[in-house]
C-alpha cells in the first residue's frame, strides 16, 4: 500500500542518547515534512525538504538535524535526547506544486525521553 | 509570525450541525486546509480553499475569507465516528502551520 512508513513505532529513550526516526515515503512526493505534536500545541514544524539534496529548518528544530539523501527518505536525528523532546512525531509528505500542498502524514512515532 | 486560533472542544448531539471557527494572522498565505484527527491516528485530509467563499464536501463545508482572516469548517448530520480533532492549517511558503486543533465530541 503506497504511503509513508515510519519506524520506530514507540521508543522510550534515556536523556543524552542519540536518536534517529525513520520515514519512508513511495508516493515519489518531492517535499517531506518532520512534526512534532504536544497536547495543547498543535503540530509544530521541526525541519522540511522541499527536494532530494536541500532542507530546511521549520519553526521548532533547535536539537534535531535531518538529511535527505533521496526522495523516498527522510530521517530526524536527535543527537542528544533532552526530556522536552517526548512528544509524537508525524513525517509528512507532499507534491509541492502550484496549487494545493496537500499532506500524506505518516502513522506517527511516539518518543519518551526519560 | 503565525497565529492561527480555534476554539479547544466542542460538543454536539448525533444528527445536529456543529461549526468550527478559525482566525489566522500569517505573514503570508497560499490556502487554508482542513484536517481530521482520531485520537491515536495521524491527520487526514478533509478541504482546502484559496479562494474567498464555500467549498462543500457531502456533509462537510469549509468556508473561507481572506480578507477577515476567518475560516470554518460545517460539520452536518453529525454521526458518532466524527468525534475527532479538526486541524485548522494556513498554507504559507509550500510549508503548513497549524492551529492547536478543536476537539469535538459527538454524543447519542
Amino acid at each position: 500500500i503506497a504511503g509513508i512508513t515510519q519506524a520506530p513505532t514507540s521508543q522510550i529513550l534515556a536523556a543524552g542518547r542519540r536518536m534517529t526516526l525513520r520515514c519512508t515515503q513511495d508516493m515519489r512526493h518531492n517535499a517531506m515534512y518532520w512534526y512534532r505534536q504536544d497536547l495543547g500545541l498543535g503540530l509544530r514544524l521541526i525541519h522540511y525538504s522541499n527536494t532530494a539534496g536541500t532542507t530546511g529548518k521549520g519553526e521548532v528544530p533547535d536539537g534535531y538535524s535531518v538529511s535527505r539523501a533521496n526522495t523516498d527518505d527522510f530521517p530526524l536525528t536527535l543527537a542528544s535526547a533532552v526530556p522536552s523532546q517526548t512528544s509524537v512525531y508525524f513525517c509528512a509528505s507532499s507534491v509541492v506544486a502550484s496549487g494545493a500542498n496537500v499532506l500524506t502524514f505518516g502513522a506517527g512515532s511516539r518518543l519518551t525521553v526519560l | 509570525g503565525q497565529n492561527i486560533d480555534q476554539p479547544t472542544e466542542m460538543t454536539a448531539t448525533e444528527g445536529a450541525i456543529v461549526q468550527i471557527n478559525c482566525t489566522y494572522q500569517t505573514s503570508g498565505f497560499n490556502g487554508l486546509f482542513w484536517y481530521q484527527q482520531h485520537a491515536g491516528e495521524a491527520p487526514t485530509f478533509l478541504s482546502y480553499n484559496v479562494l474567498d467563499g464555500l467549498e462543500e464536501k457531502g456533509r462537510f463545508s469549509s468556508f473561507l475569507s481572506r480578507s477577515k482572516g476567518y475560516s470554518y469548517l460545517l460539520l452536518k448530520e453529525l454521526q458518532m465516528k466524527d468525534s475527532a480533532s479538526y486541524l485548522c492549517a494556513v498554507n504559507n511558503d509550500y510549508k503548513l502551520s497549524f492551529g492547536a486543533g478543536t476537539t469535538v465530541t459527538v454524543r447519542a
